[in-house]
C-alpha cells in the first residue's frame, strides 16, 4: 500500500519568514495530494491540494509543488504569521473517493 | 451549511465494554470515511462508505470494529470488547460523490480505562 513520509517533524520560524514542509510517497498511482492544518484539539482543515496533472498551485501565502518523477510534494508558506502555528499533515490518494494516506505531521511554530 | 458533526465529543469507557460513535456527514455527501488518530500521529484510514455500502473496509484493525451506514447518511462506528489500545481520536470525513476533497468532523476522543 501507499506510504507517505513527511519532514521535518518540527519546524520553528520567525514571523515573516518562509516555511517549507516536504513529503514523499511510494505509490506511483497516487494522483491527489491534499494538505491539512490541525490546530490543537481541532479538526483537520483542508488548506490546499494538488492533482497529478499540475506541477504547482498557489493560494495567497500558501503554495504546493509536486514532482511526480521523484514522488515528492512540498508545502510552502510565505510571510508566516503566529496564527499559522499548527500541525500540518500531507496526504495522498490514488483515485477520487479513495482513502487518504497521511504523513506523520509537522508541528510548525511561528515566533512573533 | 453545516459541516460534519460527530457525537459524542468525548467517550470514556472501561476495558471490555461496547461503544458506538456517530457521524453526521455534510448533507448531500455520498462518501463517508472513518479514520483513527493517535496522539502525535497522522490519521489512519479505517473504512470508507459510498452510499450505504462499505466500499473499502481494509483499514479496520480486527473484527471487534464494525461500521454501518444503513440509509446512506449517518454512520455509526461500533467497537466491541474495547481495549486500552483503542484509545484515540476517531475522525469522520465526508466528500461529495466522485470528488477528492474530504472534510473532517471534530472527532470523538475515546478513552478506554
Amino acid at each position: 500500500g501507499e506510504n507517505v513520509e513527511q519532514h521535518p517533524s518540527t519546524l520553528s520560524v520567525q514571523e515573516g519568514d518562509s516555511a517549507v514542509i516536504k513529503c514523499t510517497y511510494s505509490d506511483s498511482a497516487s494522483n491527489y495530494f491534499p494538505w491539512y492544518k490541525q490546530e490543537l484539539g481541532k479538526r483537520p482543515q483542508l488548506i490546499i491540494d494538488i492533482r497529478s496533472n499540475v506541477g504547482e498551485k498557489k493560494d495567497q501565502r500558501i503554495a504546493v509543488t509536486l514532482n511526480k518523477t521523484a514522488k515528492h510534494f512540498s508545502l510552502h508558506i510565505t510571510e508566516t504569521q503566529p496564527e499559522d502555528s499548527a500541525v500540518y499533515f500531507c496526504a495522498a490518494s490514488t483515485s477520487s473517493g479513495s482513502r487518504l494516506t497521511f504523513g506523520e505531521g509537522t508541528q510548525l511554530t511561528v515566533n512573533p | 451549511g453545516a459541516g460534519v458533526s460527530q457525537t459524542p465529543s468525548n467517550k470514556v469507557t472501561e476495558k471490555g465494554k461496547y461503544v458506538e460513535l456517530r457521524c453526521d456527514p455534510i448533507s448531500g455527501h455520498t462518501a463517508l470515511y472513518w479514520y483513527r488518530q493517535s496522539l502525535g500521529q497522522g490519521p489512519e484510514f479505517l473504512i470508507y462508505f459510498q452510499g450505504t455500502g462499505a466500499a473499502d473496509d481494509s483499514g479496520l484493525p480486527n473484527d471487534r470494529f464494525f461500521a454501518v451506514r444503513p440509509e446512506g447518511s449517518v454512520s455509526t462506528l461500533k467497537i466491541q470488547r474495547t481495549e486500552r489500545g483503542d484509545s484515540a481520536m476517531y475522525l469522520c470525513a465526508s466528500s461529495f460523490g466522485g470528488r477528492d476533497e474530504q472534510f473532517f468532523g471534530p472527532g470523538t476522543r475515546l478513552t478506554v480505562l
